[in-house]
C-alpha cells in the first residue's frame, strides 16, 4: 500500500480530457515536486511531467501536470488510442522514519 | 544522446544472489545520481533506493536493508545493483534510471527467481 494514491484504473473516448489524481499528504506531495511517468507493458516507463507541471521535450501540449495542496493531477486532453497505458506519480516523501522517494500504485488508462 | 544499457535476463534460484549493471553514455557521469526502481509482476513500480556516483553515498528503502548493495565503477561509467537471498517476491523487472528528474531510464533487466 503506496502512501500516495491513484485511482486504480479509468478510461476515456477518443478526443475526450481525462484527469489522473495522485493523493498524499504534507510529508509528500504537500512540500514537494510531483513527477509522473508513462509506461506501456513491456518497455521502460518514461517521463511525462517534471517538477509538477514541466513537460520534457518531446512530450506533447495535450499532457498537462498540476498540483493543488496535497494532491496532483495529470490531464490528458484530445485522448488517443496510443495513450492506452500504466500512468505512475512519484514524489519525494521526507517521513521522519526515513525519507524516501514513493511511487504511487499507478493508474490503467483504457482509452 | 543520453543512454542507460542495462545487462541481461537473469535466472536465479532463491537464496542466490544478482547483480545487474547500468552503462551510462552521453553526460558526465558522475555529475547525476543512480535510481533503482523494481516492477514485480502485477505490481506497481517501487523505488530501491540511489547512489551517488561522484561519492559513492547510497540511500536504499529499509525493506531492503541488509540484501541491497548498489555501487558504482566510473572509469567504465557502470553502475550497480546486488540484491541477495532472492525469494520468489524479488522476480521482477529491475530499471535504472537517471537522478535528479528520473529523464532517462535503462531498458530493464528481467530478474527470475524460481526453484
Amino acid at each position: 500500500q503506496s502512501v500516495v494514491t491513484q485511482p486504480p484504473s479509468t478510461s476515456g473516448t477518443p478526443g475526450q480530457r481525462v484527469n489522473i489524481s495522485c493523493s498524499g499528504s504534507t510529508s509528500n506531495i504537500g512540500n514537494n515536486f510531483v513527477y509522473w511517468f508513462r509506461h506501456f507493458p513491456g518497455a521502460a516507463p518514461t517521463l511525462l511531467m517534471s517538477r509538477n507541471d514541466l513537460r520534457p521535450s518531446g512530450v506533447p501540449d495535450r499532457f498537462s501536470g498540476s498540483k493543488s495542496g496535497t494532491s496532483a493531477f495529470l490531464v490528458i486532453s484530445g485522448l488517443r488510442p496510443e495513450d492506452e497505458a500504466d500512468y505512475y506519480c512519484a514524489v519525494w516523501d521526507d517521513r521522519l522514519s526515513g525519507p524516501n522517494w514513493v511511487f504511487g500504485g499507478g493508474t490503467k488508462l483504457t482509452v | 544522446q543520453v543512454q542507460l544499457v542495462q545487462s541481461g535476463t537473469e535466472v536465479k534460484k532463491p537464496g542466490a544472489s544478482v547483480k545487474v549493471s547500468c552503462k551510462a553514455s552521453g553526460y558526465r557521469f558522475t555529475s547525476y545520481g543512480i535510481h533503482w526502481v523494481r516492477k514485480a509482476p502485477g505490481q506497481g513500480l517501487e523505488w530501491m533506493g540511489r547512489i551517488n556516483p561522484d561519492n559513492g553515498h547510497t540511500k536504499y528503502i529499509q525493506k531492503f536493508q541488509g540484501r541491497l548493495s548498489m555501487t558504482t565503477d566510473t572509469p567504465s561509467r557502470t553502475a550497480y545493483m546486488e540484491l541477495t537471498n532472492l525469494t520468489s517476491d524479488d522476480t521482477a523487472v529491475f530499471y535504472c534510471v537517471r537522478d535528479p528528474s528520473f529523464d532517462y531510464w535503462g531498458q530493464g533487466t528481467l530478474v527470475s527467481v524460481s526453484s
